[in-house]
């Protein structure tokens, strides 16, 4: 079954970097974007961006620009999504959901995600 | 920039309508999709495309558009049903697609 599996949790310090995996099975893993999204406790879901992992493009929103990348390694169907400069702010669970979308240019079909993992637990303490 | 609209809350008796609204100025351009999300779990899709249901929903889930106004409706309520609802909905007014979600909307079965 289609399926996208997560790293584990994390623990960081301020001003640390953190790198999430999302290892997709079940499914063509260059055929959908995968997009990272987060909710801090309490708090309702964030869209952090999205990768293409069949061309690498990626799409960040504007308040991570300059602190977020997104990667993959197509050999082993895994995105990745690295946070630096993190602040306890950062502390939330993150998730990677595959992304069902058609987009032509700028002219937007649909853009959804049909398949989440389980989230990532990231805490940013001293 | 764009945003989404929801209630905070909305609170129905077992077997009654739920009704959760989400507004935004470029629904009547993009569709809307619906994420439901039960504590300590991840979002699940429960409407896609406006009124689209996918595979494994239950048809007391449907979705309906208007406007600048989209409606995700849940039919003789259930207790399992008790959750955050999030609407969802994409802004093609930059050089890429952006995600937007509404802030959440709590479903409580009283």
């Amino acid at each position: 079954q289609v399926q996208l599996v997560q790293s584990g949790a994390e623990v960081k310090k301020p001003g640390a970097s953190v790198k999430v995996s999302c290892k997709a099975s079940g499914y063509t893993f260059t055929s959908y974007d995968i997009n990272w999204v987060r909710q801090a406790t309490g708090q309702g879901l964030e869209w952090m961006g999205w990768m293409n992992p069949n061309s690498g493009n990626t799409g960040y929103a504007q308040k991570f620009q300059g602190r977020v990348t997104m990667t993959r390694n197509t050999s082993i169907s895994t995105a990745y999504m690295e946070l630096s400069s993190l602040r306890s702010e950062d502390t939330a669970v993150y998730y990677c959901a595959r992304g069902d979308t058609m987009v032509q240019g700028v002219i937007i079909s649909y853009y959804y995600m049909d398949v989440w993992g389980k989230g990532t637990t990231v805490t940013v303490s001293s | 920039s764009y945003e989404l609209t929801q209630p905070p809350s909305v609170s129905v008796s077992p077997g009654q309508t739920a009704r959760i609204t989400c507004s935004g100025d470029a629904l009547p351009k993009q569709y809307a999709y619906w994420y439901q999300q039960k504590p300590g779990q991840a979002p699940v899709l429960v409407i896609y495309k406006d009124s689209e249901r996918p595979s494994g929903i239950p048809e007391r889930f449907s979705g309906s558009s208007s406007g600048t106004t989209v409606t995700l409706t849940i039919s003789g309520v259930q207790a399992e049903d008790e959750a955050d609802y999030y609407c969802q909905s994409a802004d093609s007014s930059g050089t890429y697609p952006r995600v937007v979600f509404g802030g959440g909307t709590k479903l409580t079965v009283l």
